[in-house]
């Protein structure tokens, strides 16, 4: 099983739409949880923290649920300039962060 | 953005040959990090090194050889490699230990192995 688990995509969804990612992780001790952002050929740039009372950063809101180890990312009335891959990040507890495959979005016209 | 520099940004390199890549952070952290890129996987932890000092090495070939001469520095020498370690070669840099800590990413170093 991997450490952390997402659906690849791609979603293809339509500017103003709603769309939700979710992410599983296996480690049940993992501390801290985020949402980096990649484009294509860019490095990853956090995008938001994930806490366990959820959190809402403009049109972007990330929930995290230790007991069922999912994390989720809302984003509200998509931009163009949303699309990109987004990458489900865990700190298993140690220094290092572990890192899904990620989910790509492509918002359209 | 210039918290994290990386040179080169592309390389292409034979078999036998030996280069190093560089990185630099201008942030004043304590951390810094080697990660991997390869097509259609997860970014790969490779080296940590906390206050200068290798903290983890994520069982990465000893053809890979790191190097942390100051907490603002850090270098990735590399020899003899394979083609299937053609990948974009990060690095990343943080503040901590915290519960919170966030990691920092450069552009990367696109290397192609031939």
């Amino acid at each position: 099983r991997k450490e952390v688990e997402q659906d690849p995509g791609p979603f293809n969804v339509p500017e103003g739409a709603t769309v939700a990612f979710n992410c599983t992780y296996s480690n049940s001790a993992s501390q801290s949880f985020f949402w980096y952002r990649q484009d294509c050929r860019k490095e990853p740039k956090l995008l938001m923290s994930v806490y366990s009372s959820g959190n809402e950063d403009g049109r972007f809101t990330a929930q995290l649920n230790r007991a069922s180890q999912y994390i989720s990312l809302l984003i509200r009335d998509s931009k163009l300039s949303d699309s990109a891959t987004y990458l489900c990040v865990v700190n298993p507890g140690r220094r290092a962060l572990t890192f899904g495959s990620g989910t790509r979005l492509q918002v359209q016209p | 953005e210039t918290g994290v520099t990386q040179t080169p940004r592309h390389l292409v390199m034979g078999m036998t040959n030996k280069k190093s890549l560089k990185c630099e952070q201008h942030l004043g952290h304590n951390a810094m990090y080697w990660y991997k890129q390869s097509a259609k996987k997860p970014l790969e932890l490779m080296f940590v090194y906390s206050l200068e000092e290798r903290v983890e090495n994520n069982s990465v070939p000893s053809r890979f050889s790191p190097e942390c001469p100051n907490s603002s520095h850090l270098f990735l020498h590399l020899h003899t490699l394979q083609p299937e370690d053609s990948a974009l070669y990060l690095c990343a840099s943080s503040q901590g230990p915290g519960r919170q800590e966030t990691q920092y990413f450069g552009p990367g170093t696109r290397l192609l192995v031939l």
